[in-house]
């Protein structure tokens, strides 16, 4: 059974530049949520998806933006981006809306903003 | 609002010795809780979970937390370390049914002695 997947694993882009992450959840999870991790501020929860809804948002600006298609593939998006928003990026599904099963986290998005 | 604190940023055990990483939670009602582990460059691996129930809980690899309610704190416990164990170790908590993700602890880094 494949694990999540996110693509690409690494990614450099310059400020006010935009970019979009990609997440493959495993097969049957609906429910796919975003996560930022910094050395500074840690783990921090982005958005969350089920069933193409999103459910809900942390405490991030509106370039922070994420979709999930009928399929439960998720995107996330950054636009104009800022040095600050260099960090790992991981994605997470569950099986279920209640996530009482955990969640299942892929390896990650490495973003670097230069 | 809810939190979680690992008061342990770092923690050395010599291999073979036992473990008990700490973790005290803020939360209006019982949580959901869990502990993740993450090695260098990779995503997060569940380690085990707690929702209700028996309040010592057994997860992969020879982990076991204890959820003690008096206290608000759920730490994590193996008896024997091995050097494979080193990793930075999240504790996490999640309303149950909220859509508002999952809120990390800062991590701690365990650091194994040969």
């Amino acid at each position: 059974k494949a694990g999540v997947t996110q693509t690409p694993r690494y990614l450099i882009k310059t400020r006010g530049q935009q970019v979009t992450l990609s997440c493959s959840p495993i097969s049957g999870h609906r429910s796919v949520s975003w996560y930022q991790q910094t050395p500074g501020q840690g783990l921090q929860f982005l958005f969350e998806y089920f069933s193409e809804t999103q459910r809900n948002k942390g405490n991030f600006p509106g370039r922070f933006s994420g979709r999930q298609f009928s399929n439960s593939r998720s995107e996330m998006n950054v636009s104009t981006l800022e040095l600050g928003d260099s960090a790992l990026y991981l994605c997470a599904s569950s099986l279920e809306a209640t996530r009482i099963n955990g969640y299942t986290f892929g390896s990650g998005t490495r973003l670097t903003v230069v | 609002a809810q939190s979680v604190t690992q008061p342990d940023i770092h923690i050395t055990v010599s291999e073979g010795a036992s473990l008990e990483l700490r973790c005290n939670y803020s939360y209006g009602a019982t949580p959901y809780l869990f502990w993740y582990v993450q090695s260098p460059g990779q995503g997060l691996q569940l380690l085990l979970k707690y929702f209700s129930g028996d309040t010592l809980v057994q997860g992969i690899k020879g982990f076991e937390a204890e959820f003690k309610r008096s206290q608000s704190s759920f730490n994590l416990r193996k008896p024997s370390v091995h050097w494979s164990d080193a990793a930075e170790y999240f504790c996490a908590l999640n309303s149950g049914g909220g859509a508002d993700g999952l809120t990390f602890g800062k991590g701690t880094h365990l650091i194994i002695q040969p």
